[in-house]
């Protein structure tokens, strides 16, 4: 079953402005990973942040982690065209074996 | 980062044909792969955990005897939709881990279309 719920479903921006996605989860992490997929294709690894670890940065994109509430966030800063993409958050978890479950997704237009 | 190579890329079947796919560790070994399966707008579905050397750890749900997982060795593992029909038509892909360490990355294949026709 899912582990990650998403918010929003969908998003849509002007170019320049920035997007945040939010994820929430049920159980407890090793670590929650984001990623990345265009339409109908391969998943792109964004971002993977550990259970002990608040905060992590890459480029463009700002993850954060509450264990606490079980959430975390993407912002993307400076969206451009090209970030138009489904995003997922991904739980690693220790149930029943290691195993990464992904959460339903955003879906983020940006417009030119 | 590592690559994963998932064959074929898309593949159209014929209903009640079986379809092997194939998921490859290129630079690494992979002691642990995974399946997902993915319906057009929806979010990647764990069918199966696979180890090497090992059975395959299904999610509930999922059908062991449809679904045929093999990970022979280190560097691959493969997934046959066995009878397939129109319902199996589905993105699938698999992902790998180096390890058994959680904090590690998992690297995914491009994926496979299915089609059943």
């Amino acid at each position: 079953s899912q582990q990650g719920e998403e918010d929003p479903q969908a998003l849509s921006i002007q170019e320049g402005e920035n997007a945040t996605m939010n994820c929430s989860y049920k159980t407890s992490i090793n670590n929650l990973q984001w990623y990345r997929q265009n339409s109908g294709r391969g998943l792109v690894h964004l971002i993977l942040i550990r259970s002990n670890e608040r905060e992590k940065h890459s480029g463009r994109l700002r993850v954060t982690l509450d264990t606490s509430k079980k959430s975390s966030s993407l912002l993307i800063t400076a969206s451009r065209a090209a970030d138009t993409a489904s995003y997922f958050c991904a739980t690693g978890a220790n149930t029943g074996g290691f195993k990464t479950i992904f959460g339903a997704g955003t879906r983020l237009f940006v417009k030119a | 980062g590592a690559v994963v190579s998932q064959h074929p890329s898309w593949v159209i079947c014929k209903s009640g044909t079986s379809v092997k796919i194939e998921c490859r560790s290129l630079d690494f070994q992979a002691t642990t792969m995974f399946w997902y399966r993915q319906f057009p707008k929806q979010s990647l579905m764990l069918m199966a955990t696979s180890n090497e050397g090992s059975k395959a750890t299904y999610e509930q749900g999922v059908e062991k005897d449809k679904f045929l997982i093999n990970h022979a060795s280190l560097t691959l593992s493969t997934l046959t939709v066995t009878s397939a029909h129109p319902e199996d038509s589905s993105f699938y892909i698999c992902s790998a881990r180096a390890g058994q360490f959680m904090n590690t990355e998992a690297f995914f294949g491009q994926g496979t279309r299915l089609t059943v026709v």
